[in-house]
């Protein structure tokens, strides 16, 4: 069975500090997706990134950037010079990667998530 | 990605009732699937979305108390049926599009039983 932890409940920094946010998770495929999402007070959920379980690569975006470390099963996401817009929570997510029409394809599996504020 | 809408976006129920939640897609995507979010919680999988056929429910979610019709490519809905207070909650629709792993959400409906 699948399963993501993010062990940080909620975060809270001032606005420029960078901010790390753990994910680690547990599955038995060697094929499988990873993602982060952010769903702000609005309630939506937005995506940010979806990574392949092939690609150990280390990804920026701007002011955000994703860690993957497969051997210790971390995808950790990294949000530099923080802003008060980035409050939010912050789900990381996995799915498995098997062909379309298998019974797993596309379910994720979120972890509890990151409630995240960032004060002026 | 695919722009996702969904209706109502918000609703206050009577407990009893039933409410029907509607998902509309702007393209054609490859899976559809419903996820419950209750308050301060993360979310959880109810059912995948099957065009033509009958949804495909996870542990703990049955179709008589949740069911789900997709009838094309494109378009979905799922019930919420004979609503307690324990079904408050927010339910969101995604998609998977064709030949893609990246998976998006509709806007969500706000679901709260009176």
């Amino acid at each position: 069975a699948q399963k993501v932890t993010q062990a940080q409940t909620e975060i809270s920094v001032v606005e420029k500090e960078d901010v790390t946010l753990d994910c680690v998770y547990e599955t038995r495929d060697t094929t499988y997706y990873l993602f982060w999402y952010k769903q702000p007070p609005s309630g939506e959920l937005v995506f940010l990134i979806r990574r392949n379980s092939f690609d150990e690569q280390n990804e920026i975006s701007g002011r955000y950037s994703w860690n993957f470390q497969k051997s210790t099963s971390s995808f950790n996401f990294t949000i530099t010079a923080s802003q008060v817009v980035d409050s939010a929570v912050y789900f990381c997510a996995l799915s498995e990667a098997h062909a379309a029409g298998g019974t797993s394809y596309g379910k994720l599996t979120f972890g509890q998530g990151t409630i995240l504020t960032v004060h002026p | 990605s695919a722009v996702i809408s969904q209706k109502p976006s918000r609703d206050i129920c009577q407990r009893g009732t039933s409410l029907t939640i509607q998902c509309q897609v702007d393209s054609q995507v490859t899976m559809m699937f419903w996820y419950r979010q209750q308050p301060g919680q993360s979310l959880t999988l109810i059912a995948t979305a099957n065009q033509g056929s009958e949804a495909t429910y996870e542990s703990g979610f049955v179709i008589d108390k949740f069911p789900i019709s997709r009838p094309n490519l494109t378009f979905s809905t799922l019930t919420v049926s004979n609503m307690s207070p324990e079904d408050s909650s927010i339910y969101l629709c995604s998609v998977v599009g064709a030949g893609s792993y990246e998976q998006y959400f509709g806007p969500g409906t706000r679901l709260t039983v009176t």
